[in-house]
Parts: C-alpha cells; structure tokens; sequence
C-alpha cells in the first residue's frame, strides 16, 4: 500500500491531453512539493518534474504539473507513442523523522 | 553524473549482501543519497537516506535494524549492508541522488543492481 495514492492506469490515443492524479496528505504533498518519474520497462527511472512543476532541461513542455493542497497532478498533451511508459509521483514526508514516500505508479497506455 | 550500483546477487534467506554506488561527475560530498528498491511487477519504495557529511540517515520501517547505509566521500562511493535478508527484500535497488534545495526529488538514478533473497 503505497503512502500516495495514484491510478493505476490511464490510456489516450495520440494527440489527447491526458492528467495523472497523485494523493496525499499533510505530512507529505500538502507540506511539500512532488516530484514525478517516468520509467520504461527494464530501465532506471527519469526525473520529470520537480518543485511541481519544473521541467529538468531536455523534458518537452508538453509535460506539465501542478499542485493544490494534499493533491498533485501531470498533465501530458499532445500524446505521442513514445511516452507510454510508467509514471510516479513522489514527495518528502515530514512523519517518521523524514522520509520519502512514493506513489503506486501509473501505466500510461498510448492506444 | 554517472551512477553505477553493484553488488547484488543471488542470497538466502537471512543472509547479508552489501551494495556499492560509484558515484561520478558530479562532488558527491555535497549531496543527499538515497536507496531506492524495485520489487518485480511493483512499484519504487525509498528505503533510506544519508545526508551529504552522513552524519544523518533514516529508514524506511521495512528496513530499518537490517539494513545500514553508509558512504566514504573520499572514495565517491554509497553503500547499503543488508542483512537477516528476507524474501520479500527480492528487488532492484537503485542509487539515487538528490537535488539542492534538499526534498525536491532525485535527479540522477544508477542503473539498478537485482538482489534475490531464495532458498
């Protein structure tokens, strides 16, 4: 059971707008910033968000983020085949002495 | 920035494995580290941390009075001894770096090192 709570999976056809939620509470999103991963199968994860919504450099804009309260989201327009892929959502949690927290991930599906 | 795990394998149950992280291109003395595990068909689960001096760490509850992270800047390495190794430890463990300002996320992750915990 994974502290923050994401879809399991989502699925959009090329050229859709798609959004993946990401839930928490007051020890983590909502008293922290999150931060999302993309991972393809078999490969390490990669940094696509952070602060919210800061891209890393050489992330298209066509990734965005958001934050209000306990809940987080990405954003993906324009949909290509190339971004099926795994995504998490992650946040520092200030219960327990500190620590990391994670979400359950979410399968993009690009139909 | 290069992160390379090593270390894994293949252990019994109760058994001990340390995993190493050689760190490059970037002055690891000045940055948080964290292992990061994989269970197959599952999620990432953080399981500690080390400050930039490792004057301070912490662990997740899964790990915490088995596992032991440390590191030794002079040698630009991370490390995590694993011991009284269960099944359910069965993972890829990933190094990870994080960014300054600290809590804003890991922007460099090793390739990940399988350790397997089977009789």
């Amino acid at each position: 059971q994974s502290v923050l709570t994401q879809p399991p999976s989502v699925s959009g056809t090329p050229g859709q707008n798609v959004t993946i939620s990401c839930s928490g509470s007051r020890s983590n999103v909502g008293t922290n910033t999150v931060s999302w991963y993309q991972q393809f199968p078999g490969t390490a994860p990669k940094l696509l968000m952070y602060r919210n919504g800061q891209r890393p450099s050489g992330v298209p804009d066509r990734f965005s983020g958001s934050k209000s309260g306990t809940s987080a989201s990405l954003a993906i327009s324009g949909l290509q085949s190339e971004d099926e892929a795994n995504y998490y959502c992650a946040s520092w949690d200030d219960s327990l002495n500190g620590r990391w927290v994670f979400g359950g991930g979410t399968t993009l599906t690009v139909l | 920035v290069q992160l390379a795990e090593s270390g894994g394998g293949l252990v019994k149950p109760g058994g001990s494995l340390r995993l190493s992280c050689a760190a490059s291109g970037f002055t690891f003395s000045d940055y948080y580290m964290s292992w990061i595990r994989q269970a197959p068909g599952k999620g990432l689960e953080w399981i500690a941390y080390i400050s930039a001096t490792g004057s301070y760490t912490n662990y997740a509850d899964s790990v915490k009075g088995r596992f032991t992270i440390s590191r030794d800047n002079a040698k630009n390495s991370l490390y995590l001894q694993m011991n009284s190794l269960r099944p359910e430890d069965t993972a890829v463990y990933f190094c990870a770096k994080e960014l300054i300002p600290l809590f804003l996320g890991f922007d460099f992750w090793g390739q990940g090192t399988l350790a397997t915990v089977s009789s």
